[in-house]
């Protein structure tokens, strides 16, 4: 079992639909991120987070570390979120060096 | 653009090639990081270099050897590679080592024949 489990592994939403992304993981964390890689490879972060609640634009990420699990929320979807949703946790204690990666859950978005 | 620049984009090489991916950052990171990413799997690290000196190895086969020449630049040496290596090899860089936000590259998608 992977420590780091993302769902939907895919969905696929209309346009202007409200998206959810769960991430739940098994181990403490200093801090947990999330990333988006679209088509092509590249990767850009769109949070980082170890509390709370943090938005941007349209984009909502939340974590309730007591559960081990966050969120990436997307409001009023648009195609060109149509991407790969990456968690990653940065596990605490230990070399402190570490990321763990989640599959990444492939969102489409259809107009 | 994220500011870190990966070269070649695409590289097509046999096994018994030699060759190097490039990756250059002018963000004034000073952590700098390889990934590989193969199909249905997650983001595996392989190397993380910090302020030059690398700091880890994550039991990434000898036919890889990675070069940081200064906090800006970052190599990735490929000879005798298997065709299992082949997959998107992703340079990152951070201000700090995991403790501020990664800043990707494209990547370069490798293919070994």
């Amino acid at each position: 079992k992977n420590e780091v489990e993302q769902s939907p592994q895919n969905l696929t939403a209309q346009e202007g639909e409200f998206i959810t992304i769960n991430c739940s993981y098994s181990v403490g964390i200093s801090a947990l991120h999330w990333l988006q890689q679209h088509p092509g490879g590249g990767i850009v972060s769109l949070f980082m987070l170890s509390s709370g609640k943090k938005k941007h634009g349209r984009l909502i990420a939340t974590i309730n570390i007591q559960e081990k699990h966050s969120s990436l929320h997307i409001t009023a979807s648009h195609p060109r979120d149509s991407a790969v949703y990456i968690c990653a946790v940065r596990t605490s204690g230990g070399s402190n060096y570490k990321l763990t990666f989640g599959k990444g859950t492939l969102l489409t978005v259809n107009p | 653009e994220t500011g870190v620049t990966q070269t070649p984009r695409h590289l097509v090489m046999g096994m018994t090639n030699k060759k190097s991916l490039k990756c250059e950052q002018h963000l004034g990171h000073n952590a700098m990081y390889w990934y590989k990413q193969s199909a249905k799997k997650p983001l595996e690290l392989m190397f993380v270099y910090n302020f030059k000196e690398q700091t880890e190895n994550n039991s990434v086969p000898s036919r890889f050897s990675p070069e940081c020449p200064n906090s800006s630049h970052l190599f990735l040496h490929l000879h005798t590679l298997q065709p299992e290596d082949s997959a998107l090899y992703l340079c990152a860089s951070s201000r700090k080592i995991f403790g501020s936000p990664l800043h990707f590259g494209n990547g370069t998608r490798l293919t070994v024949t």
